[in-house]
């Protein structure tokens, strides 16, 4: 059973589309979580959702916005897809609480083209 | 501004033998620390933690070491298998604020 499920795992799409990957945890989490990995391999925070409120929003373009109809899925919505976008896509999950870890999932590759 | 670094881009070690993987922080106000290992293609995989109150944590092959006053922490794997190539992140958390990856090591354990 997996515990955080994305989808796609791979994308391709031109620039001007806009796409949506999905992410559904079945761990009972509150906290769920977009990460990006650049081509530098860093992950970074994109978002965070607790119990169906945005609470970190780090600077990314308004062209990315979460969505959570319910507290298992948090899902990604990019619009007007442009070139630096490409990169791996990471959702993620955690429990509440002091020292709890994140659970990720496979990732989604996005490709621009 | 980098607040976790991990300077080792790769490593390589033989099997059976240990591996020590590096770590660096920056933020004191850091209380949770983490490593995740990450094969191609899938996602980071949770391996040990410890929090700003211990400076151990063992589980089976894999020990983590913290030096808060040095802000450094470390991940040692010993004996080393070949199913322990992979990229290892190194995360550090603030109550109430979100995960820092550092950019990861990559290790090959030679057979």
């Amino acid at each position: 059973d997996t515990a955080v499920s994305q989808t796609p795992k791979y994308l391709v799409t031109q620039m001007g589309n806009d796409k949506s990957i999905k992410c559904e945890q079945n761990l009972g989490h509150d906290t769920m979580y977009w990460y990006k990995q650049d081509s530098k391999k860093f992950l970074k925070i994109m978002f965070s959702y607790n119990n169906k409120e945005l609470i970190i929003n780090e600077t990314v373009p308004n062209r990315f916005s979460p969505k959570s109809p319910d507290k298992a899925h948090l899902n990604l919505h990019i619009n007007s897809l442009e070139l630096g976008d490409s990169a791996v896509y990471f959702c993620a999950s955690r429990r509440q609480g002091l020292f709890t870890e994140a659970f990720f999932g496979q990732g989604t590759r996005l490709t621009v083209v | 501004d980098q607040q976790v670094k991990q300077n080792s881009p790769s490593l390589s070690v033989q099997e059976g033998r240990i591996s020590i993987l590096n770590c660096d922080y920056t933020n004191s106000m850091f209380d949770y620390f983490l490593w995740y290992k990450k094969y191609p293609a899938e996602g980071p995989t949770f391996l040990i933690s410890i929090s700003s109150i211990k400076d151990k944590n063992e589980d089976g092959r894999f020990t983590v070491f913290l030096n808060k006053s040095a802000k450094h922490l470390s991940l040692h794997i010993v004996p080393s298998q070949p199913g322990d190539s992979a990229v290892y992140f190194c995360a550090a958390y603030n109550y109430g604020q979100n995960f820092v990856f550092g950019p990861g090591t990559r290790l090959s354990v030679l057979p």
